[in-house]
């Protein structure tokens, strides 16, 4: 167990829908790191945030946006969603920007019909 | 853009021999590289990293081997057993996001 949870673990939903995803990071840890897991596009990192604030972007669509709240919990919200976007979605933590080491939650696998 | 390349993408040896995985880097400025080993539907776990300022890293049957120059690194499992049958990835960083691997799907047969 590395401390991560993320939730929900499982989602089904239909395409144009919006969804929350959850992620509560390790005690202490400041930074939380999105990443997307499809079985055509390996690991892609989305999104970072350090202490609130979004630190750094990667390949995210428009359609999906995330924030880090005050409790240092995150969400990541994918909305107008497409078949494309079904995929285990992972949030990781670390300390802070200069910790290298990240480690991950149990992942939500979002399956859009 | 920054791109990790891994090779091979499945590996299949007999238990007891040693396995080796291969990235290689294109960010020159990217300073700390990750293994992760990953289970069929579970997370990706940390099993060693390596910094730029190092050229190797052991930890028991595990060892990572870091060539700055080239811009590649590897990862080499000895004595393997079948518990160690998993997908690795490596992965690039620079202070912030993890860039991986495509994932190497290993096989380790009793």
């Amino acid at each position: 167990d590395s401390g991560v949870t993320q939730t929900p673990k499982h989602l089904i939903t239909a395409t144009g829908q919006r969804v929350t995803l959850r992620c509560s990071p390790r005690s202490g840890d400041l930074s939380v790191y999105w990443y997307q897991q499809s079985l055509d596009q390996g690991l892609q990192f989305l999104i970072q945030y350090y202490n609130g604030e979004e630190r750094a972007k990667g390949n995210i669509l428009e359609r999906f946006s995330a924030q880090q709240f005050p409790d240092l919990h995150s969400e990541l919200n994918l909305s107008s969603l497409e078949l494309g976007d079904s995929a285990l979605y992972f949030c990781a933590s670390s300390p802070n920007t200069y910790t290298y080491e990240q480690y991950f939650g149990p992942g939500t696998r979002l399956t859009v019909t | 853009g920054e791109n990790v390349e891994q090779h091979p993408s499945t590996l299949s040896v007999q238990e007891g021999d040693s396995a080796v995985i291969k990235c290689t880097y294109s960010d020159s400025a990217s300073n700390y590289f990750p293994w992760y080993k990953q289970e069929l539907g579970k997370r990706p776990q940390l099993i060693i990293d390596i910094r730029s300022n190092v050229g190797e890293k052991k930890d028991q049957r595990i060892a990572v081997t870091l060539n700055k120059t080239a811009k590649h690194f590897s990862l080499h499992i000895t004595e393997t057993q079948p518990e160690d049958s998993a997908v690795y990835f490596c992965a690039a960083s620079n202070n912030d996001k993890l860039i991986f691997g495509t994932g190497t799907r290993l096989q380790v047969f009793p």
